[in-house]
Order: structure tokens, then C-alpha cells, then sequence
């Protein structure tokens, strides 16, 4: 069966200081993933998706960057952190419509 | 621009009861729709979809009906259970290679025993 693992669970981060939140898929080959936000009170927006290997696209502009240096690895940066960048921050993989996501990084920038 | 739109921020319905958890989306390109349900502080997990050729989906408790003209569409829960208490969001996909997921803002039901 699928799995993916994100970590960290939770985040404290100063504001200007760099930002890397991991995601890993198990149990599946090639798939298609991505990363979201969600805000406090809001709906979940997408960040970034990528169908394959080293193949990025970004949603929205910001000071956020991602990576997916092997297929089933996807990695959120940023150099310098914005209060605006906490969020609770979602990983999801697919194959399919249906996406199936991660259990989340709480991420407080202070 | 919010293309998928879940109006009702909340829901509170008795335990026994149906719950109707409403959507409507504005792009005519969006060709499968899905819900999904979340706990503070978890990922959402996906609860039943529909593709845009159907107009009914059941699985269980969950029914999603599609209304294509209208733009609608809606989650039954019969019978609710306290344990349904959570955010649903629905979202909705046209069909592109990356099958990008566009959500609505959630709607928080509460199963009251």
C-alpha cells in the first residue's frame, strides 16, 4: 500500500531564517505530487506541483521554492522566511484525480 | 478568483440526521469532483468523488450529487455520527496531465449526539 511521510510534524522558525520541509511517497512510481498551504481560516491553495523528476511548476509567486530531486522525494524551501509564510503546509501525491495527502507541517514563522 | 465555492462556513446537524454539505464551482472546464474530509491539525483524506459524466455517487453513508447545469454540487451523510464532525472541502479537477485539484474554503460540520 501508498504511505508518504512528511516531516517535520511542527516548525518555529525567525523570521529571515531558511526553510526546508521534506515529503516522501512509498508504495507508488511516478507520481504526481504537490504542495499546499493552508492558512489559518482559509482553503487549501496550491504551491507547487510537479509530474516528474526535477519538473516543477509553481502556482502562486512568493518567496518559496521547490524541488524533487528523486521521484518520490518533494522538497519545500525557502532562503529567508515572512511571517506570512506560516501555515499549516500539505504534501500530497497521485496518480490518478483523486490526491492523497500527507499528516501535515505546522510551520509558525516568529 | 475562487472558482470552487462552499458558502456555508459551518453546519451543525443531530446525530441520526441527514447532513448536506453544499459546493458550487464557476469554471465549465472542471470535469471531476471530489470531497474531503479533515481534522485539525491531519491531512485531509479523500471521502468520494464523482466524474462529470454521472450525476449520483454513493459509497455507503456519503451520496455526492452532481447538478452540471446549475454548477452544484452536494454531499448526503445518512445517517450522521458524531465521529463525521470535521471540515469537509470539496474540490474539483479539469482534466489536465497534473490533475490539479482546485478546493473550496471547507465547511466545518458538528454531529451533535
Amino acid at each position: 500500500s501508498q504511505t508518504i511521510h512528511q516531516w517535520p510534524a511542527t516548525l518555529v522558525q525567525p523570521v529571515g531564517s531558511p526553510l526546508s520541509l521534506e515529503c516522501t511517497v512509498e508504495g507508488t512510481s511516478n507520481p504526481n505530487l504537490y504542495w499546499y498551504r493552508q492558512a489559518a481560516g482559509r482553503g487549501l491553495q496550491l504551491l507547487f506541483y510537479s509530474v516528474g523528476i526535477g519538473q516543477i511548476s509553481s502556482e502562486v509567486p512568493q518567496n518559496l521554492s521547490a524541488s524533487r530531486p528523486q521521484d518520490r522525494q518533494f522538497i519545500l524551501s525557502s532562503k529567508k522566511l515572512l511571517l506570512s509564510d506560516s501555515g499549516f503546509y500539505l504534501c500530497a501525491w497521485s496518480t490518478g484525480y483523486e490526491q492523497y495527502f500527507g499528516p501535515g507541517t505546522r510551520l509558525t514563522v516568529t | 478568483d475562487q472558482q470552487v465555492k462552499q458558502n456555508s462556513p459551518s453546519l451543525s446537524v443531530q446525530e441520526g440526521r441527514i447532513s448536506i454539505l453544499n459546493c458550487d464551482y464557476t469554471n465549465s472546464m472542471f470535469d471531476y469532483f471530489l470531497w474531503y474530509k479533515k481534522y485539525p491539525a491531519e491531512g485531509p483524506t479523500f471521502l468520494i468523488s464523482i466524474s462529470s459524466i454521472k450525476d449520483k455517487n454513493e459509497d455507503g453513508r456519503f451520496t455526492v450529487f452532481l447538478n452540471k447545469s446549475a454548477k452544484h454540487l452536494s454531499l448526503h451523510i445518512v445517517p450522521s455520527q458524531p465521529g463525521d464532525s470535521a471540515v469537509y472541502f470539496c474540490a474539483a479537477s479539469p482534466q489536465t496531465g497534473a490533475n490539479n485539484l482546485f478546493f473550496g474554503t471547507g465547511t466545518r460540520l458538528t454531529v451533535i449526539p
